[in-house]
């Protein structure tokens, strides 16, 4: 089945650093890929997603691109902001069995950022 | 606004209680997902409907089960409620197709005394 990996937190970080988190996905058929971010106190909101291979997803200074041949999803930043302290979760989604869309979330990523 | 409602944002009730957790996916969307988060457990896949039949099952205890209307909202049932329970549940929906996102409500925080 498909399965999302991403790398284990927390991720502490001085403000204005690069930032990258990794994530690695296992899927069947040929699936979008997406970033969520979790602000504290809040829900999930996407951060950015890419369709295809080779797109780029970008949104607010982060950016993904989808790489097929090293089913990667990595998310970076150049100089990461405390405002940007949250919890990062990578996704895929693909259709199931039946046609139906099936979405996978990986464990999430604690960011913090420091000043 | 992601369009997806939860009701209610907050539970309190006792061990052994049932409470009813209800989502309304966003207008045209005929996936719902539902999905637990405790403190350092990340996001749990319970259960997901497609137009009003289960289609995925996680890490869903016996103790609860979930239905999807033919309007298409969604309710979860958690019953013989302990401690452990207590945490956020967010429901999710998405359209049928590829490339779709899934659009979170801001969950439930149900706490279990």
């Amino acid at each position: 089945g498909d399965s999302v990996t991403q790398m284990e937190g927390p991720v502490t970080l001085s403000e204005e650093a690069f930032l990258t988190i990794n994530c690695t996905y296992t899927a069947t058929g040929y699936p979008s890929l997406f970033w969520y971010v979790q602000y504290p106190g809040e829900g999930l909101q996407l951060l950015l997603k890419a369709t295809k291979a080779d797109d780029k997803g970008s949104n607010k200074g982060f950016e993904a691109t989808y790489r097929k041949e090293t089913t990667s999803f990595h998310l970076e930043k150049g100089s990461v902001q405390v405002s940007d302290s949250a919890v990062y979760f990578c996704a895929l989604s693909d259709r199931g069995s039946g046609g139906y869309q099936k979405v996978t979330f990986g464990i999430g990523t604690k960011l913090q950022v420091i000043p | 606004d992601s369009g997806v409602t939860q009701t209610p944002k907050h539970l309190i009730t006792a061990t052994g209680q049932r409470v009813t957790l209800r989502c309304s996916p966003r207008s045209g969307d005929l996936s719902v997902y539902w999905y637990q988060q405790s403190l350092d457990q990340g996001l749990q896949f319970l259960i997901q409907y497609y137009n009003g039949e289960e289609r995925a099952k996680g890490n869903i205890l016996e103790r609860f089960s979930a239905q999807q209307f033919p309007d298409l909202h969604s309710e979860l049932n958690l019953s013989s409620l302990e401690l452990g329970d207590s945490a956020l549940y967010f429901c999710a929906s998405s359209v049928r197709g590829s490339g779709t996102e899934a659009f979170f409500g801001q969950g439930t925080r149900l706490t279990v005394v």
